[in-house]
């Protein structure tokens, strides 16, 4: 089974807001990491939070870890056309498996 | 700079025949991981592989096959072919031994993907 879920599966919004995905995992983490996917593309890093960490900042994202309540969120803030696409969280631990969750398909109407 | 390459980009072939994705990862990454993803589906682990060794196992049918050769690039071969094998699949790589060393960014760098169509 999936370690990441990420919620909502899909999420229209108009440009200018913020969009927040959340992400929920089952077992321990050694970090969490969040990724943005256009169709049919390669999937493209776009922060990483360790499990020690509960907040990070990275440009317009802000992305939040509760290790307690096994669970993240992602925040695109001042959305733009160019965020439509899908984003997924991974889970990795110390061994070489990341595991990704189901992904949200953002959608920024003009 | 230089990303994952990998090839081909896209795959035809008919049930049970055989087919080899290559990766090539980005220069001094040292780990390389292989993902399947269907239509509107989250990347599935297939294997990973570190230091030419392999790694870690996931979802990999026993028809599929990976190797990671001395110049660090790796190739995923698939056998009997079944419809359901259609998909994009991913290569990523790191840049250091995930949770082998003390510092590690855990970060995956991909490459476009090859899409399988089987027919």
């Amino acid at each position: 089974s999936q370690q990441g879920e990420e919620d909502p599966q899909a999420l229209s919004i108009q440009e200018g807001e913020n969009a927040t995905m959340n992400c929920s995992y089952k077992t321990s983490i050694n970090n969490l990491q969040w990724y943005r996917q256009n169709s049919g593309r390669g999937l493209v890093h776009l922060i990483l939070i360790r499990s020690n960490e509960r907040e990070k900042h990275s440009g317009r994202l802000r992305v939040t870890l509760d290790t307690s309540k096994k669970s993240s969120s992602l925040l695109i803030t001042a959305s733009r056309a160019a965020d439509t696409a899908s984003y997924f969280c991974a889970t990795g631990n110390r061994d070489d498996k990341i595991i990704f969750g189901k992904g949200t398909r953002l959608h920024i109407l003009p | 700079a230089a990303g994952v390459i990998q090839s081909p980009r896209h795959l035809i072939k008919e049930k049970r025949e055989t087919a080899t994705l290559k990766c090539y990862p980005i220069p001094r990454h040292d780990t390389v991981y292989w993902y399947q993803q269907g239509p509107g589906q989250d990347p599935q682990f297939l294997i990973s592989f570190y230091e030419k060794m392999q790694s870690d196992k996931g979802s990999i049918p026993d028809r599929f096959s990976a190797q990671q050769f001395s110049d660090y690039h790796s190739e995923l071969n698939m056998s009997s072919l079944e419809l359901g094998d259609s998909a994009l699949y991913f290569c990523a790589s790191s840049p250091r031994g995930w949770g082998r060393r003390a510092e590690n960014t855990g970060e995956l760098f991909f490459g476009e993907g090859s899409r399988l169509t089987v027919l």
